[in-house]
């Protein structure tokens, strides 16, 4: 069965400092990968996409970066952190085809302060 | 550009009764919706996916709708339980890339 992996599940991060969150999915292959941001009570904003290995497409203009080095691997980076980048993390991965359900991971809560 | 909108205020119902949540959307009608439970503090779970061209779509307790001339989905839980109580996201699909366009969620409480 497929799983996804995505850690840390809490991050406390001083502004200015760099960030690297990781998510990996094991037990397909070539799937899409997500990266999305949810303020509290909110719903989820679409951050970054991937169909494939380096491919990425961004969503909307920020201070952040993703990366997709392997099939299964999807980085979101930011060089310098904002206050504005506090927020719940997801990553979530579907299959190739359009119109199937996205698979989520349990997040990282990312504090800036 | 496409919105979809769902009620902001919690729903509180008895346990029992029926849960009925609504998503609307904006412009055009969108090949396919879908729904999804979120636990707080978790990621989001796929609950039931429906298509422009089905009226109704079933699993277990859980309905869901799709009306075209009312842009507009409805999703109900029959005989509802304290343990669906969880907020509930609605989302359409953007494009052939799998993106998916979520609305805010509707939180659901349901009390003994």
């Amino acid at each position: 069965s497929q799983t996804i992996h995505q850690w840390p599940a809490t991050l406390v991060q001083p502004v200015g400092s760099p960030l690297s969150l990781e998510c990996t999915v094991e037990g397909t292959s070539n799937p899409n990968l997500y990266w999305y941001r949810q303020a509290a009570g909110r719903g989820l904003q679409l951050l970054f996409y991937s169909v494939g290995i380096g491919q990425i497409s961004s969503e909307v203009p920020q201070n952040l970066s993703a990366s997709r080095p392997q099939d299964r691997q999807f980085i979101l980076s930011s060089k310098k952190l904002l206050l504005s980048d506090s927020g719940f993390y997801l990553c979530a991965w579907s299959a190739p085809a359009a119109g199937g359900p996205q698979h989520f991971g349990d997040g990282t809560r990312l504090s800036i302060l | 550009s496409q919105k979809i909108e769902q009620n902001s205020e919690a729903l509180n119902i008895q346990e029992g009764k029926t849960a009925t949540l609504t998503c609307n959307y904006t412009n055009y009608s969108p090949a396919y919706l879908q729904w999804y439970r979120q636990d707080p503090g978790r990621g989001p779970v796929f609950l039931l996916l429906i298509r422009e061209n089905e009226k109704e779509k079933r699993k277990e307790r859980l309905k869901v709708t799709f009306d075209t001339t009312l842009k507009q989905s409805l999703f109900h839980i029959t005989a509802s339980q304290p343990a669906d109580s969880a907020t509930y996201l609605c989302a359409h699909g953007s494009g052939n890339t799998g993106k998916l366009i979520f609305g805010q969620g509707t939180t659901l409480q349901v009390k003994p």
